[in-house]
């Protein structure tokens, strides 16, 4: 079965930096594009980025352009975001999910709280 | 990438019909098929509901349903039931190759 499973999360200052990791099983990791979304603390869904099947197109919201870089290593079956110069706002639980306009599959997400 | 407006809160009894609106621009989900809904229920990560804006997702209930005219894309629960009870959030594929998500609405089975 198909299984996402992020990890990475955690309290950070202003400022500061922070990789997450989604871990994905159950499916040909290298045959789709994967997304990362966000949710603030009772806010909606906000889109963050994804990436095609072989990494070579990405693409980003503007809320996070410049700060955050999407990566993948489908040898590993694994989807990164590399978070910098982290901002209160960026505080919300982060989702990978497999695909874009079509995210069937989506991980339990995980939790990033920037504040000092 | 402004999100796209849903109403905040929908309501219905068992049984009913409801309607919950996603509008955009011709740049967004007037222009494009890729129309998607998730449901959303407290603590948990959202499920697709609909893609492609009429297409539901192997295990979806027949109940949902989605369409879309113009600029507005719009998902219809019929035999509202009280595990409909949710927050639901339309997405669209827009024409700077991003995705943009709609503001939610929270439906309430009174």
């Amino acid at each position: 079965q198909v299984q996402l499973v992020e990890s990475g999360g955690g309290l950070v200052k202003p400022g500061g930096s922070l990789r997450l990791s989604c871990a994905a099983s159950g499916f040909t990791f290298s045959d789709y594009y994967m997304s990362w979304i966000r949710q603030a603390p009772g806010k909606g869904l906000e889109w963050v980025s994804y990436i095609i099947s072989s990494g070579s197109t990405i693409y980003y919201a503007d809320s996070v352009k410049g700060r955050f870089t999407i990566s993948r290593d489908n040898a590993k079956n694994s989807l990164y975001l590399q978070m910098t110069s982290l901002r209160a706002e960026d505080t919300a639980v982060y989702y990978c999910a497999r695909g874009t306009t079509r995210a069937e599959y989506w991980g339990q997400g995980t939790l990033v709280t920037v504040s000092s | 990438q402004s999100a796209l407006t849903q109403p905040a809160s929908v309501s219905g009894s068992p049984g009913q019909s409801i309607t919950i609106s996603c509008t955009g621009t011709s740049s967004d989900v007037g222009g494009y098929k890729y129309v998607s809904w998730y449901q959303q229920h407290p603590g948990k990560a959202p499920k697709l509901m609909i893609y492609e804006v009429t297409n539901r997702p192997s295990g979806v209930s027949n109940r949902f349903s989605g369409s879309k005219s113009g600029n507005t894309a719009s998902l219809t629960i019929s035999g509202l039931q009280a595990e409909d009870e949710a927050d639901y959030y339309c997405s669209s594929y827009t024409s700077s190759s991003t995705l943009v998500f709609g503001t939610g609405t929270k439906v309430t089975v009174l």
